[in-house]
């Protein structure tokens, strides 16, 4: 079983509507991130959470928010899609003990009409 | 504040030839450096990692990296390429007490016969 799933692995949607993705994740690590992949521009951070109790904004948090569930469940909402959120996003961990790598999970291809 | 950049989006290298991926890095604490790749439709997966021990660092798949303090520089390489190596690269850079990671925009490797 993956360490770090995500769900929804695909959706299409329409301007306007709400969109929440979750990320799940096995590892025990206590901190867990948002990141959005668009060609040409890498891996931008969206949110990121360092306990159950903490939440940041990243570089591009606008029309964005999340929840921290748990230790284990981290989700990213999008209140009002637009056109220009459609992208690959990304859910991801780490832990003091193992230098700030990050432990990324499958993906969610996300696409507003 | 920490920052990424990695020369060349694009980069076609023969079968059998070395592959070279260029990644340079400004940091304003000791870094951590990584290698991820992510082959299509999947999430990264760590390549190899530098944590401020040995400054040549072996990864999987036959890559390694060469972290270079005097020339800000951890550049990628492999000696031969093969077909699966056809990827997107990125390089990443974290602060040692910095628990997020900075992602350069990502090297597509082409690999051809």
């Amino acid at each position: 079983d993956a360490d770090v799933t995500q769900t929804p692995r695909n959706r299409i949607t329409k301007t306007g509507k709400r969109i929440m993705l979750e990320c799940s994740q096995t590892k025990g690590h206590d901190r867990m991130y948002w990141y959005r992949q668009d060609p040409g521009l890498g891996l931008r951070l969206i949110y990121y959470s360092f306990d159950v109790k903490d939440i940041n904004k990243g570089e591009i948090s606008d029309g964005y928010s999340v929840s921290r569930q748990a230790q284990a469940k981290f989700s990213l909402s999008l209140e009002s899609a637009i056109p220009n959120q459609t992208a690959l996003y990304f859910c991801a961990t780490s832990d003091l003990q193992t230098y700030n790598e990050q432990f990324f999970g499958p993906g969610t291809r996300l696409t507003v009409l | 504040a920490q920052s990424v950049t990695q020369l060349g989006s694009h980069v076609s290298v023969s079968e059998g030839a070395l592959v070279l991926l260029r990644c340079n890095y400004s940091s304003s604490v000791p870094p951590y450096l990584f290698w991820y790749v992510q082959y299509p439709n999947q999430g990264l997966q760590l390549l190899l990692k530098y944590t401020s021990a040995a400054t040549l660092v072996k990864g999987i798949n036959g890559f390694e990296a060469e972290f270079k303090k005097s020339e800000t520089s951890f550049h990628l390489t492999k000696p031969s390429a093969h077909m699966s190596d056809a990827a997107e690269y990125f390089c990443a850079v974290s602060g040692t007490s910095w628990g997020k990671l900075q992602f350069g925009a990502g090297t597509q490797v082409v690999v051809t016969p």
